[in-house]
């Protein structure tokens, strides 16, 4: 069964840049799977943010301006999000996912979500 | 980019009662590639539908969907104390993937 785990700091300054981590156990980020960035800020709904493919392919969001970008490490078994020139309005709980497999991404895999606050 | 409209925002009901969700895309979803997650407080969301009426591994068969094109639904036969709870619709058919934006199933 994989699990995801998603780490990084939980405060980031306005106009900084956001860095996340989603660590992948019980599975590998090979697999023919997309990999993926949801986030909700609190009290809102589900927001769609980007994935990517173990080959570097990604897709995004354009509602977040070019501002994200998704990365894998395979050394780690781990992919990344950096979200640069944050706003308070990037205040949200970030979530990684694991897609069905490369032809449908829906998502029976999530991570437990992490909370990152924008404020100085 | 796809638009998911959900209906209505909240449900107020009783348990044993039935619930019946809508989800509406501005345009069409192909294939079917819909799918309805269920999200409780502090916890990530939980899949349960997938192409539209097919249901994921272990899910109860108080839950089943319906719906193609532009229109779905979501409904819970009878609700249990554990499905009070909001829920989200998501498309992955067009990109980017969008979800709408939940409906809340709360008690009466």
């Amino acid at each position: 069964q994989v699990q995801l785990l998603e780490s990084g700091p939980g405060l980031v300054k306005p106009s900084g840049t956001l860095s996340l981590t989603c660590t992948i156990s019980g599975g590998s980020v090979g697999s023919s799977n997309w990999w993926s960035w949801v986030r909700q800020p609190p009290g809102k709904g589900l927001e769609w943010i980007g994935k990517i493919y173990h080959s570097g392919n990604t897709n995004y969001n354009p509602s977040l301006k070019s501002r994200a970008t998704i990365s894998i490490d395979k050394s780690k078994n781990s992919f990344s999000l950096t979200l640069s020139s944050v706003t308070a309005a990037d205040t949200a709980v970030y979530f990684c996912a694991r897609s069905y497999d490369f032809w449908t991404d829906y998502y029976p895999n999530w991570g437990q979500g992490t909370l990152v606050t924008v404020s100085s | 980019e796809i638009v998911l409209t959900q209906s209505p925002g909240t449900l107020s009901l009783s348990p044993g009662e039935r619930a019946t969700l809508s989800c509406r895309a501005s345009q069409s979803v192909s294939s079917s590639y819909l799918a309805w997650y269920q999200q409780k407080a502090g916890q990530a969301p939980r899949l349960l539908i997938y192409g539209a009426s097919s249901r994921a591994t272990g899910i109860p068969d108080r839950f089943s969907a319906s719906g193609s094109g532009t229109d779905f639904t979501l409904t819970i036969s009878r609700l249990e104390p554990e499905d009070f709870a909001v829920y989200y619709c998501q498309q992955y058919g067009g990109s980017p993937r969008t979800f709408g934006q939940g409906t809340k199933v709360e008690i009466k």
